[in-house]
């Protein structure tokens, strides 16, 4: 089964501080995505990367950056992280071609911003 | 990508089935029907998808109608376990570079009842 790990299920930070958010999938997929949720909003999407070292803006990329060094790695940057970043964040990936409907998404990194 | 229309929420008894439908009347002829659900607390997991044939697999129906603009997702034997918001995507399947993403509305929440 496909597995994809988000490194923290809960975290709190203070006003400023600098996130990192690590998801790591185990299925070699070419594809891997940053959602937030919050309740009422759905998912959106932050950033995504279809290759190692290429990135391409969500709908909501402002304030975020991402880092995908490897093909199984791909971690989503708070640089200064503010209250509003308090949210649900949901890494998925999933292979590309026909396949690149089917995400395989994370447990969920829940952030909370002081 | 299309957008869908799905009702808020629905009720279902446990044992029975439950159907949960999806209109998408602008739907184009290269895009897919995507369904999704996400248990509370959970990320989303991916159920089914289909073109225009009616598919089946180990979790769920999807039954397109012939003219595309409407589907019905159905749990043939609800469990309590089935409860979460299901949610109907539609999307080109095969597209490259900004067209990877997903976009997820505010989906059904199903409630399975003893």
């Amino acid at each position: 089964d496909v597995k994809v790990t988000q490194s923290s299920r809960y975290l709190v930070k203070r006003t400023g501080e600098k996130v990192f958010l690590e998801c790591v999938q185990d299925m070699d997929h070419e594809n891997m995505f940053w959602y937030r949720q919050d309740p009422g909003l759905g998912l959106r999407l932050i950033y995504f990367s279809y290759d190692v070292k290429m990135k391409e803006k969500g709908d909501i990329p402002e304030g975020y950056s991402v880092s995908r060094e490897k093909k199984e790695r791909f971690s989503l940057i708070l640089e200064s992280a503010s209250t509003n970043q308090t949210s649900m964040y949901l890494c998925a990936s999933s292979l590309l071609g026909l396949a690149a409907g089917e995400l395989f998404f994370g447990e969920g990194s829940r952030l909370t911003v002081l | 990508d299309a957008k869908t229309t799905q009702p808020p929420s629905m009720d279902c008894a446990e044992g029975r089935a439950a159907n949960l439908p999806c209109n998408h009347s602008t739907i184009s002829g290269n895009e897919y029907v995507y369904w999704y659900r996400q248990i509370h607390s959970q990320g989303p997991q991916y159920i089914i998808h289909g073109l225009k044939n009616n598919e089946t697999n180990e979790m769920a129906s999807l039954i397109i109608t012939e003219d595309r603009k409407s589907s019905t997702l159905i749990l043939p034997h609800a469990t309590l376990r089935d409860t979460a918001v299901y949610y109907c995507i539609v999307r080109v399947a095969d597209s490259g570079g900004s067209n990877y993403k997903l976009t997820f509305g505010k989906g059904t929440l199903l409630t399975v009842n003893p």
